[in-house]
């Protein structure tokens, strides 16, 4: 079975400061690990998948293996990062189903 | 346009009545989804489809059915509403490109 734990529901910091939205899975296989955002009022969004190693609007993430998490970074938060952020993992198939974690909120102040 | 559009954006419904919310989708995604969003709990599937013939239960389908009309079209139907349906309703694809989500439908029972 596979899960995704992201254990913090909500999380500050003020603007400038660096942010880290926690994401751990447990799965066998190989996954392929997604952050999602969703802004206030707005449909949910890719902000960034373990497979591509990019950086999107300054955030980063790391799939880590051996301790089996994908931790969402920013060094310098803004106030329009502001937002839920999912964790989710997709088992192998480019096709397969996504599985979330229960999301972090993330306010930051000004 | 968007790529992925549910109707309606919102609903309020009495107790015991039959509801219907729609998702049509110009992706050309076979794989359509139906989640459910809950402050705390995140994203949980209802019923998924990969395609026109195949239906799926998700985590949380009791009191839920679907139809897939066509490729383009995946509707969510509440039989007999109840209060603790009351929640954010989001349809989505998924394609090579990865998962498109509709903008929600916000849903309250009363």
């Amino acid at each position: 079975a596979q899960r995704v734990t992201q254990p913090e529901k909500l999380l500050s910091v003020f603007k400038g400061a660096p942010v880290e939205l926690k994401c751990n899975y447990s799965y066998s296989g190989s996954p392929e690990l997604f952050w999602y955002v969703q802004y206030s009022r707005q449909r949910l969004q890719l902000l960034l998948r373990h497979i591509s190693r990019e950086s999107i609007k300054g955030f980063t993430a790391d799939l880590n293996k051996g301790e089996t998490s994908f931790h969402l970074k920013k060094p310098f938060a803004q106030e329009e990062d502001s937002a839920m952020y999912y964790c989710a993992l997709r088992r192998g198939s480019t096709l397969g189903r996504l599985y979330f974690g229960r999301g972090t909120q993330l306010t930051v102040w000004p | 346009d968007a790529d992925v559009t549910q109707t309606p954006r919102n609903r309020i419904t009495k107790t015991g009545k039959r509801i219907m919310l729609e998702c049509s989708q110009t992706k050309g995604h076979d794989r359509m989804y139906w989640y459910r969003q809950d402050p705390g709990l995140g994203l949980r599937l209802i019923y998924y489809s990969f395609d026109v013939k195949d239906i799926n239960k998700g985590e949380i389908s009791d009191g839920y059915s679907v139809s897939r009309q066509a490729q383009a079209k995946f509707s969510l139907s509440l039989e007999s509403a109840i209060p603790n349906q009351t929640a954010l309703y989001f349809c989505a694809t998924s394609g090579p490109d990865g998962y498109t989500f509709g903008s929600g439908t916000r849903l309250t029972v009363v």
